[in-house]
């Protein structure tokens, strides 16, 4: 079974420091999904990545996969209060032919003016 | 905007009544997913449509039913609803089942029962 572990799972922060928020996979997938979720709306898609060494960056988010270590980190840099929500990751699994995404239970940042 | 519509916003109803939850998909997306987040599950995974076939299931509860239309739009129907069915329920869309599939997101619905 496919199991997908995030942490912290709750941050709270100061504006202007760094940090890192870490998923864990159970096993092989090479592809991981990040998702931002503001309360009360809606998951919009932030990252899509699809290889080994994938890094995509956007704005003061960026995020990697490490396929050998099942490993995927989305790091913040100088955080500002917009950047406050819960970002889940998800994994397709290969377990069955629909690869099902299996959801991490999601990490709620709070980033203090 | 993802371009996944669901009706409608909010829902409000007691115990023991039915309640139909409707879904259309982006534009030439063929595949529906329906999920339930609430306070202390987190998102889980009710269950999945794709080209009018239902293709997989999740912790989705036997009151609980779905069904996808020719016109590609879903609908999830919950019966003999209990309190703890209050919850944000979501829909989202893919082209296709598959690894490189990002889901979209509706906006929601959020049911609460009295």
């Amino acid at each position: 079974e496919l199991k997908v572990e995030q942490n912290p799972l709750f941050l709270s922060m100061q504006e202007g420091k760094n940090y890192t928020i870490y998923c864990n996979y159970s096993t092989t997938s090479d592809r991981l999904y990040w998702y931002r979720q503001d309360p009360g709306k809606s998951l919009e898609s932030l990252f899509v990545l699809l290889s080994n060494g994938a890094v995509k960056q956007e704005g003061r988010l960026m995020a990697s996969l490490d396929t050998k270590a099942r490993l995927s980190t989305l790091h913040i840099t100088a955080a500002v209060h917009d950047l406050s929500a819960t970002y889940f990751c998800a994994v397709p699994s290969a377990l069955d032919s629909n690869y099902q995404l299996i959801w991490g239970a999601g990490t709620k940042l709070i980033i203090k003016p | 905007d993802s371009g996944v519509t669901q009706t409608p916003k909010h829902l409000i109803t007691a115990t023991g009544q039915r309640v139909t939850l409707r879904c259309s998909p982006r534009s030439g997306d063929l595949s529906v997913y329906w999920y339930q987040q609430s306070l202390d599950q987190g998102l889980q995974f009710l269950i999945q449509y794709y080209n009018g076939e239902e293709r997989a299931k999740g912790n989705i509860l036997e009151r609980f039913s779905a069904q996808q239309f020719p016109d590609l739009h879903s609908e999830l129907n919950l019966s003999s609803l209990e309190l703890g069915d209050s919850a944000l329920y979501f829909c989202a869309s893919s082209f296709r089942p598959g690894p490189n599939q990002p889901q979209h997101f509706g906006d929601g619905t959020r049911l609460s029962i009295l």
